[in-house]
């Protein structure tokens, strides 16, 4: 079965521009996450999609948004990026939403914002 | 409110010793519990979880941990160290009672296994 896929892998953008970042969960997967890794803050939980519905959100700005399709597939978008905003942006997939299931991680999207 | 507490930002062992990486939570309600290893590059990688019942679990590439309710505590072991086991390890707790998917994670700990 192949697992949580991201893409890109790498992305440079400049101040001020705007970014769409991709995930495709395992097959199967109802359930995506999206968390931001830096080294100052680790890992830090940004939203959960749950059959194309927002079930979570973490304490980040309007300016970080997501969504899920009909297919599991979820995407997350930064706008007016900001330099804090370079960071590893992981996605996670589980079978359903609920505390009780691990999630399976992707290998991260690193954004560079210059 | 959740949170967890990753107290060594760095655990040093030698290959074949025991080690030994530590993790407290605070939960609300009841928690569920999670040890993830991330690689370089790298996304995480799940090892084992504590849902109920016994409070030792065993997991993947011969770890586990140990649930401690009156400590809020759930260390994660292995009984001899390999040099691949070299990683950065995150702890993360999850609210039981919420039924919440928000995982909380600890800061991290990175093993250093020397040959």
């Amino acid at each position: 079965k192949a697992g949580v896929t991201q893409t890109p892998r790498y992305l440079i953008k400049t101040r001020g521009q705007q970014v769409t970042l991709s995930c495709s969960p395992i097959s199967g997967h109802r359930s995506v996450s999206w968390y931001q890794q830096t080294p100052g803050q680790g890992l830090q939980f940004l939203f959960e999609y749950f059959s194309e519905t927002q079930r979570n959100k973490g304490n980040f700005p309007g300016r970080f948004s997501g969504r899920q399709f009909s297919n599991s597939r979820s995407e997350m978008n930064v706008s007016t990026l900001e330099l804090g905003d370079s960071a590893l942006y992981l996605c996670a997939s589980s079978f359903r939403s609920g505390s009780i299931n691990e999630q399976f991680f992707g290998p991260g999207t690193r954004l560079t914002v210059l | 409110a959740q949170s967890v507490a990753q107290p060594e930002d760095q655990v040093n062992v030698a290959e074949g010793n025991p080690l030994t990486v530590k993790c407290t939570y605070s939960v609300s309600g009841n928690p569920y519990l999670f040890w993830y290893v991330q690689y370089p590059n790298r996304g995480l990688q799940f090892l084992l979880k504590y849902i109920t019942g016994d409070n030792l679990v065993k997991g993947s590439y011969g770890f586990e941990a140990e649930f401690n309710k009156s400590q809020t505590s759930f260390h994660l072991k292995k009984p001899s160290a390999l040099v691949s086991d070299s990683a950065l390890y995150f702890c993360a707790v999850r609210d039981r009672d919420t039924n919440a998917g928000k995982s909380t994670f600890g800061d991290g700990t990175t093993l250093t296994v020397k040959p």
